[in-house]
């Protein structure tokens, strides 16, 4: 069966500090990846996605960047972080037939002081 | 681009009972796919239910259906026999067959209290 991996849970930074966030998936080969952020109390706002290795589409110009080193590893990452980096990062994937589902990883709460 | 709204940020309904929970959406595409996510306040997202627009028949999962009118553009999930288990936040998706990244477009959420 399928798996998806998501660390760290809890991540607290402090402003101006890099970030690296990880996500991988087990159990299936050539997944398409997506990283959403979450405001407490809102939707789910797509980041990227990826559809292939070294493949990254942005949805959303900002301070962060991903990156898919492996078919099956996802990575956020940022440079500097800004305050208003803070959220519920969540990773998921799919099979690349429109029916199916997305699955989510437990996702990583983000603090930024 | 498709937009998903869901005009209820807040719902609650007594244990035992039914709740409907309302979803709209605007496409101009003729087949897609739409799905429901549940997210309890451990804040996994778990698939609840998902539908095929080319499919007449409502879909079913258990205590768990909905009310697709493609006409209207309304995809409602109604949970019958209400649970304590079933307080979560609801997120209504929308996912068009014309995307090679099979993306997902989510509704802003709505909020399901169950009392006692």
């Amino acid at each position: 069966s399928q798996t998806i991996h998501q660390w760290p849970a809890t991540l607290v930074q402090p402003v101006g500090s890099p970030l690296s966030l990880e996500c991988t998936v087990e159990g299936t080969s050539n997944p398409n990846l997506y990283w959403y952020r979450q405001a407490a109390g809102r939707g789910l706002q797509l980041l990227f996605y990826s559809v292939g290795i070294g493949q990254i589409s942005s949805e959303v110009p900002q301070n962060l960047s991903a990156s898919r080193p492996q078919d099956r590893q996802f990575i956020l990452s940022s440079k500097k972080l800004l305050l208003s980096d803070s959220g519920f990062y969540l990773c998921a994937w799919s099979v690349g037939t429109n029916n199916q589902p997305q699955h989510f990883g437990d996702g990583t709460r983000l603090s930024i002081l | 681009a498709q937009t998903v709204t869901q005009s209820q940020p807040e719902m609650s309904v007594q244990e035992a009972e039914t709740v409907t929970l309302s979803c709209t959406y605007d496409t101009s595409e003729s087949d897609y796919y739409l799905f429901w996510y549940k997210q309890p306040p451990s804040r996994q997202m778990i698939l609840v239910i998902r539908q095929e627009a080319y499919k007449q028949q409502n879909a079913t999962e258990n205590r768990f259906s909905v009310n697709f009118q493609k006409a209207a553009k309304s995809f409602s999930l109604k949970i019958s026999d209400s649970q304590l288990g079933d307080a979560a936040m609801y997120f209504c998706a929308y996912r068009s067959i014309n995307n090679a990244g099979n993306m997902l477009t989510f509704g802003g959420g709505t909020r399901l209290m169950v009392k006692p």
